[in-house]
């Protein structure tokens, strides 16, 4: 199963807007990554955020993290054409017992076009 | 130039044939990992390894086969026995194995596998 769950599945913007993506995950996490796929290519890593922070910054993105809800979201701030790519969270998957199998699961993306 | 390789980027096959998928990485890191990924889906780990001449099944391993003789090398066979093995194949590695907290994973340029 998917550990996390992104949303929305797909957003259209105009360059200059700010881009909101939504993730959701249902077990206790160590840590939370989020990753960028250009279309048909590798994953490149964006930010990595830990169960014990809130908020972290680099450069126009800004992600947070919500323990006790089980979410974070991804900010990209002054959206490019270049901002253009499908945005995954991955996170480390934890049995009931809080084992950790030090494994990061994906969730579906959300796919972001920044028309110019 | 530091980075994963994977070969090669397209790739077709019949049905019943094995097929190797090749990744290589000079960044001397420790672990490293299988993905499938499916048109609009996010990623599934399908074997993963901690160090040399250990590795461990993922999630959806059924049909699929590894070998980690060397630090810089993890291939990956689809076997005969992967019943629906036409996808985009992603190879990834992280410095170290820790238990409970995973680390930023560098990812190869992909392979797209098609059988025929």
């Amino acid at each position: 199963s998917q550990q996390g769950e992104e949303d929305p599945q797909a957003l259209s913007i105009q360059e200059g807007e700010n881009a909101t993506m939504n993730c959701s995950y249902k077990t206790s996490i160590n840590n939370l990554q989020w990753y960028r796929q250009n279309s048909g290519r590798g994953l490149v890593h964006l930010i990595l955020i830990r169960s014990n922070e809130r908020e972290k910054h680099s450069g126009r993105l800004r992600v947070t993290l919500d323990t006790s809800k089980k979410s974070s979201s991804l900010l990209i701030t002054a959206s490019r054409a270049a901002d253009t790519a499908s945005y995954f969270c991955a996170g480390t998957t934890r049995d009931a017992g809080g084992t950790s199998y030090g494994k990061l699961t994906f969730g579906q993306g959300t796919i972001l076009t920044v028309h110019p | 130039d530091g980075g994963i390789t994977q070969s090669p980027k397209y790739l077709f096959r019949k049905e019943g044939q094995n097929v190797t998928l090749s990744c290589e990485q000079n960044l001397n890191h420790d672990a490293m990992y299988w993905y499938r990924q499916d048109p609009g889906q996010g990623l599934r780990l399908i074997y993963y390894s901690q160090i040399v001449n250990d590795f461990q099944k993922g999630d959806i391993a059924e049909g699929y086969s590894v070998s980690r003789e060397k630090k810089e090398s993890f291939p990956l066979t689809v076997t005969s026995a992967q019943k629906n093995p036409t996808a985009f194949y992603l190879c990834a590695s992280s410095i170290a194995w820790r238990e409970g907290l995973m680390d930023e994973q560098f990812f190869g340029p992909g392979t797209r596998l098609t059988v025929l």
